[in-house]
This record gives structure tokens, C-alpha cells and sequence, in this order.
């Protein structure tokens, strides 16, 4: 089981320019969540999905950025019109099943805006 | 609003020295707990839960609800165990992190 996948690891947009940052979950877990890391600061919630539903998006932003994790595929975080304070690390993490708290995280995407 | 906060950003111990790694918590309703390590260049990682109760690593971390607190601990710490550690308060199928403190184990 390789874990939990996400890609590209480092993303240098231009403000105004879209981001897609992608996640694979660990197979058989069906739950994915998305944290931002600010410098200096801890991870902050943002989005909880299970297959083709959005369950909890009260960490998002109410504008520019979005979640889906679709029937097939990854889990996709699209932020668009990036500004520099996107700037940050995007962890994903997803859980099994009956067990929302046991969290296995991939190892991040940093967006960097210019 | 549930919070968790970790007032040490950094902190050092001689191997072999206990280590206590404090954790308060705020939230009006029954907390479940966790800490996650991040080692350097790894992933984060749980590493104990307080309702498992459990001993990972020589690390154990007792839920206070009368001081709200969720500190980890360690009675002799090893080198291996310089890493990034992160308190967390579950709720609502939601982690809560803290800000987390950075242990450097000295030999």
C-alpha cells in the first residue's frame, strides 16, 4: 500500500493564475480530508469528502476555492485566481471507513504564489 | 470554538532526561485527543490516541479535564525521538491542531 498520494509536491503559480492540487487516498479508505499550513502554524481543516459528496466544508474559503473527489479518480483542491496569501503547504489526509479521527496524511503540496 | 494550544514552539532535552510535551485544549464538549509526530522528511503520523490508553514508543499522554490538558510524555528520552509533534482535538469528524512543538533530542 503506497499511502496516501499527492502531487505535484511543489507548485509555483503567478496571482491570478489556477491551482489544482491532486490526492489519492490509501486503498480502501473513502474518506479524504484537505489542511492548510501556514508558516509557523498548525494545520488547518478545510474540507471533508467521501465518494462524489462533500460532507464538511467549513474550513473552505467561501470564494475561489473548492473540493471534489469524484467516483473515480483522485480528490482534486482547485483554488483559483491564486493571490499570495494561498501561499502554503495543502496536506490531504483520508481515514477508513467508521474511524474519521485515525488520519493518514500524504506528504503535502507546497503552493508557492508570485 | 474548540482550540488546542501548545505553548512550546521549541524545546530540548539531553537524552536519557524526561521530556513533557503540554497540550491544553479548549471545548464544551467531551474532547477526544490525539498527538501526531512528524519526523524530519516523513509524513505525519499518529502517534497515540488518549482513549487507546496506549504506550507507543515509551510516550503517554493523560486527558486532565479538570486543568484541560493532554500533555505528552516520555521518561527517557531517546535521540530518535527528535521530531515535530502535533496535538489534536477531534470533533464533528474534524481534527483541530495545534501549532506544534519541535523536540530536539541532544546525545
Amino acid at each position: 500500500n503506497a499511502g496516501v498520494m499527492q502531487n505535484p509536491r511543489h507548485l509555483v503559480r503567478r496571482r491570478g493564475q489556477e491551482a489544482r492540487l491532486r490526492c489519492s487516498p490509501m486503498k480502501g479508505h473513502s474518506h479524504v480530508y484537505w489542511y492548510r499550513q501556514l508558516p509557523e502554524e498548525g494545520l488547518k481543516f478545510m474540507v471533508y469528502l467521501q465518494k462524489e459528496n462533500i460532507i464538511d466544508e467549513s474550513g473552505m474559503p467561501k470564494e475561489r476555492f473548492s473540493a471534489e473527489f469524484p467516483k473515480e479518480g483522485p480528490s482534486i483542491l482547485r483554488i483559483q485566481q491564486v493571490v499570495r496569501g494561498d501561499s502554503a503547504a495543502y496536506f490531504c489526509a483520508s481515514s477508513p471507513p467508521g474511524d474519521s479521527y485515525e488520519q493518514y496524511f500524504g506528504p503535502g503540496t507546497r503552493l508557492t504564489v508570485t | 470554538a474548540q482550540r488546542v494550544t501548545q505553548p512550546e514552539k521549541l524545546l530540548s532535552v539531553f537524552k536519557g532526561a524526561p521530556v513533557e510535551l503540554k497540550c491544553n485544549y479548549s471545548y464544551s464538549g467531551s474532547p477526544e485527543l490525539f498527538w501526531y509526530v512528524q519526523y524530519s522528511r516523513q509524513r505525519l503520523q499518529l502517534l497515540l490516541r488518549h482513549i487507546s490508553r496506549e504506550s507507543i514508543k515509551g510516550f503517554t499522554a493523560d486527558l486532565n479535564k479538570g486543568e484541560t490538558s493532554f500533555h505528552l510524555k516520555k521518561p527517557f528520552a531517546q535521540e530518535e525521538d527528535s521530531a515535530m509533534y502535533y496535538c489534536a482535538l477531534g470533533s464533528a469528524r474534524q481534527l483541530t491542531f495545534g501549532s506544534g512543538t519541535q523536540l530536539t533530542v541532544l546525545p
